[in-house]
């Protein structure tokens, strides 16, 4: 089990906005990062707390709020769709934890 | 541009030990204050951090794994690796090796392996 969860799935029409949440105690006290990962592929950095990774386009952006991450696609694209997973330290700040994943698909 | 590359045997046999490497580019493993870290995840699955380790030579370990996991670095070849010992089928996964940069509130991996399939299978 994670001390970070996540929506299994989630879909969105091409060009709206779809938010992915990430909840877990740890998430008062510390910042969440959010990776893309396409099929096949390693994951790709997103957001780390409210900034971007380098390179990533500004329809990504997060945002936090008591034991909530999220991570909003404003005017989601095709290339989009993918596995969306949150991580952060637990809640003794000992360890790193990943949530269980959300599935993006665009419609 | 940093680049990491994972290696080592695709097949292990259960109970033996997995033995990975994570050869580092484009950066000095010994300089920074980074840590490098080794994740998996399992077909169809999640990812699962296994743990990291900084050039200084200290460790953090996930509490599940922690009693099989050893994580070591050499500084001389830009390297580090990681051991698993009895493993089981349940470990069979991609490995992924990447750098963790702890920024005060926020922790986050920024440079990924392409990850390795390692399946246990006799």
């Amino acid at each position: 089990s994670s001390e970070l969860t996540q929506d299994p799935a989630v879909s969105v029409a091409l060009g709206q906005t779809v938010r992915i949440t990430c909840q877990g105690d740890s998430l008062r006290k510390y910042y969440a990062s959010w990776y893309q990962q396409k099929p096949g592929q390693a994951p790709v950095l997103v957001i780390y707390g409210k900034n971007k990774a380098s390179g990533i386009p500004d329809r990504f952006s997060g945002s936090s709020s008591g034991n909530t991450a999220s991570l909003t696609i404003t005017g989601a694209q095709a290339e989009d769709e993918g596995d969306y997973y949150c991580n952060s330290r637990d809640s003794s700040g000992d360890h790193v934890v990943f949530g269980g994943g959300t599935k993006v698909t665009v419609l | 541009q940093l680049v990491l590359q994972e290696s080592g045997p695709g097949l292990v046999r259960p109970s033996e030990t997995l033995s990975l490497t994570c050869t580092v580019s484009g950066a000095s493993i010994s300089r920074g204050n980074w840590y490098w870290g080794w994740i998996r995840q399992p077909p169809g699955k999640g990812l699962e951090w296994i743990g990291n380790i900084h050039s200084s030579g200290s460790t953090q370990y996930n509490t599940s794994l922690k009693s099989r996991v050893t994580i070591s670095v050499d500084t001389s070849k830009n390297q580090f690796s990681l051991e698993l010992s009895s493993v089981t089928a349940a470990d069979t996964a991609v490995y992924y090796c990447a750098r963790l940069v702890d920024i005060l509130s926020t922790i986050l991996f920024d440079f990924w392996g392409q990850g390795t399939l390692v399946t246990v299978s006799s």
